[in-house]
């Protein structure tokens, strides 16, 4: 059974910097790709970006282009997501999600992680 | 970029109700929709995908259908487990969700 396990929850400061991290466990890490997925307080669903740990790729939303950065650790089968010049808005909690980029059941998210929350205030 | 619209916001329903969210496509997405349900505090859940396979483990009373632009999810008979917020999915946009209330 695939597992997701992210780091907890933050606090930081505007104009700073967080890094986010999500440990797989009980599948093939490399075989698929890892999205990250933000939720403001009350708020919907709203996607960041994805990369693909066996080629290294990451693709971000263009709204986060420029501020988000996604990179991934094989041998340790971790993801991180790192976004930087914090500001309020930016709080939410963030998830990440296994993505089945398109395969044969399409684009979907069939496991998460239970979500890591930061907070930017000053 | 397509749009995902679902209707209703919210929903209120009693326990035995059948209930039917829809969802909304700004331009034909084939059958390339999820849909997840997600309760406070908690990850979304995958329910349904390519608008009309139920995910493993999900109870039968939960159903989609459509095709193009316009879906459907449907809960039979709503369960007290089911009061929950809905989201549909195309590619890497959600709709902004259905809250399904007590009546």
């Amino acid at each position: 059974q695939v597992q997701l396990v992210q780091s907890g929850a933050e606090v930081k400061k505007p104009g700073s910097s967080v890094k986010v991290s999500c440990k797989a466990s009980g599948g093939t890490f490399s075989s698929y790709a890892i999205s990250w997925v933000r939720q403001a307080p009350g708020q919907g669903l709203e996607w960041m970006g994805r990369i693909i740990p066996i080629l290294g790729i990451a693709n971000y939303a263009q709204k986060f282009q420029g501020r988000v950065t996604i990179t991934a650790d094989k041998s340790t089968s971790t993801a991180y997501m790192e976004l930087s010049s914090l500001r309020s808005e930016d709080t939410a909690v963030y998830y990440c999600a296994r993505d089945g980029d398109g395969g044969v059941r399409g684009v979907i998210f069939d496991y998460w992680g239970q979500g890591t929350l930061v907070t930017v205030s000053s | 970029d397509i749009q995902m619209t679902q209707s209703p916001s919210t929903l209120s329903a009693s326990v035995g109700d059948r209930v039917t969210i829809t969802c909304r496509a700004s331009q034909s997405i084939s059958s390339w929709l999820a849909w997840y349900q997600q309760k406070p505090g908690k990850a979304p859940k995958l329910l349904i995908y390519k608008a009309s396979s139920l995910e493993s483990g999900v109870p039968s009373r939960f159903s989609g259908s459509g095709s193009g632009t316009e879906f459907t999810l449907t809960i039979s008979s709503l369960q007290p487990d089911d009061f929950a917020t809905y989201y549909c999915q195309q590619s890497r946009t959600f709709g902004q969700g259905t809250k399904v209330e007590i009546k």
